[in-house]
């Protein structure tokens, strides 16, 4: 399997344009999460799905951000204005089923908003 | 909400001594999970505890879950540069929720 796949790996864009961030989970894999991570505040989660329906999107800072994941093997987080405080690396994960606890890390986004 | 902190922050040691690091939650934990992140690398699945008290080994690394199942820790015993990452511990409170939250994480330095 080719493990979580994410794209861009790196995004330099500018202040008040849109950044679309995409995931491909783990095939068959019923639950995808996304994180960012910044030196500052760590590890955080900012929404998860599980079979394609967001069930805790309270991580997502405010109405900027938004996240889909319109079939089960694609998500999209988009930063619509984005801002320099944005910039962070994003982590998609996925697991495989509810009683299974393990999260598999995809790459990661490395967002740089200047 | 939940917190879970991670002690300490950095630790550099020199090939071949112990490394230990510590993780506290402000809420009783149903498990706890570690993950090791390399450098420019994303967080890797280590291991995860469930039982109180538990103990689990792999190879050098020991991992150790509280009675109380508020605290955790790892032990990594003679490093070696492999051991080069930053290591995280993530609690779970409830059976039900799929929320892990993370520790700050403590990176390792791994002088030769």
């Amino acid at each position: 399997d080719a493990g979580v796949i994410q794209s861009p790996r790196h995004e330099v864009t500018e202040m008040g344009q849109e950044v679309t961030l995409r995931c491909k989970p783990i095939s068959g894999h019923d639950y995808l999460f996304w994180y960012r991570q910044t030196m500052m505040r760590g590890l955080e989660l900012l929404i998860y799905f599980n079979n394609n329906v967001p069930i805790d999107d309270s991580g997502m800072p405010e109405d900027r951000f938004s996240a889909k994941m319109p079939n089960a093997s694609f998500s999209t987080l988009k930063i619509q204005p984005s801002e320099p405080r944005d910039s962070a690396v994003y982590f998609c994960a996925s697991s495989p089923w509810a009683i299974t606890d393990t999260q598999y890390f995809g790459p990661g986004t490395r967002l740089t908003v200047l | 909400g939940q917190q879970v902190m991670q002690i300490p922050q950095y630790q550099h040691v020199q090939e071949g001594e112990d490394f230990t690091t510590y993780c506290n939650s402000s809420t009783t934990l149903s498990n706890i999970q570690w993950y090791k992140q390399r450098p420019g690398g994303h967080p890797v699945f280590l291991i995860q505890l469930v039982k109180s008290g538990e103990v689990k080994k792999q190879k050098r690394l020991t991992f150790q879950f509280g009675e109380a199942k508020k605290n955790s820790s790892l032990h990594i015993t003679a490093t070696q540069t492999t051991d080069v990452g930053t290591y995280f511990c993530a609690g779970r409170t409830g059976a039900g929720s799929y929320q892990l939250t993370f520790g700050k994480g403590t990176k390792l330095s791994v002088i030769p």
